[in-house]
């Protein structure tokens, strides 16, 4: 069954940490898309990144970063040099392709990012 | 362009009453998402939309609710004699799909539900 594990709850750092955010996925599908949001205080989730399952490079952009791994299952997220923006609650989501159905997301549980400064 | 609005952003209603709520897609977006996400979880999917055609129902939604999406635009999630479990935030999301899923979704404000 798929599943999305996103085992840290809650992360504190001060503001210029790096800051790793992990998300562990399980599916059956050889086809599947990962994806990461952002839900500020406000509530809206903001779209980060998609990224599909036959493109294993690592993605940049601007302070964030991202690190896919299959052998692993795992698709872990990096901002670098963190603010007190940065301060959200961040979810990793899987999105499996079967039979030309529609791409419904299935979410971890997300991790509470807290950026002191 | 606009993004994906919900109205209310907030409702509250005492238990066994009916709620309705509204959600706009992005124009010429095809395929239109419902999620529930309670606190501290992260959003469980409901429902799904390809144009007007209803195409996915999660085991979560029960018989008290039902999604329209009448004209392939706007849809309504109405939950009926409303329970105190269904306190919740209802998110709406909006995508253009090809075929074969995994695009997108962009996400509306939300929904926040307070059964009393």
């Amino acid at each position: 069954a798929q599943k999305v594990t996103q085992a840290q709850t809650e992360i504190s750092v001060v503001e210029k940490e790096d800051v790793t955010l992990d998300c562990v996925y399980e599916t059956r599908d050889t086809t599947y898309y990962l994806f990461w949001y952002k839900q500020p205080p406000s509530g809206e989730l903001v779209f980060l990144i998609r990224r599909n399952s036959f493109d294993e490079q690592n993605e940049i952009s601007g302070r964030y970063s991202w690190n896919f791994q299959k052998s692993t299952s795992s698709f872990n997220f990096t901002i670098t040099a963190s603010q007190v923006v940065d301060s959200a609650v961040y979810f990793c989501a899987l999105s499996e392709v079967q039979n030309n159905q529609g791409g419904k997301l299935i979410f971890g549980q997300g991790t509470e990012l807290s950026v002191k400064p | 362009d606009t993004g994906v609005s919900q109205d209310p952003r907030h409702k509250i209603t005492k238990r066994g009453q009916n709620v309705t709520f509204r959600c706009d897609p992005i124009s010429e977006h095809n395929r239109l998402y419902w999620y529930r996400q309670t606190l501290g979880q992260g959003p469980e999917f409901l429902t799904y939309f390809q144009n007007e055609a209803q195409l996915e129902k999660s085991r979560l939604l029960s018989d008290r609710f039902s999604a329209e999406r009448p004209k392939g635009s706007f849809s309504t999630l109405e939950i009926q004699r409303t329970e105190q479990g269904d306190s919740a935030m209802y998110l709406c999301a909006s995508s253009l799909a090809p075929a074969g899923g995994g695009e997108t979704q962009y996400f509306g404000p939300g929904t926040r539900l307070l059964v009393l």
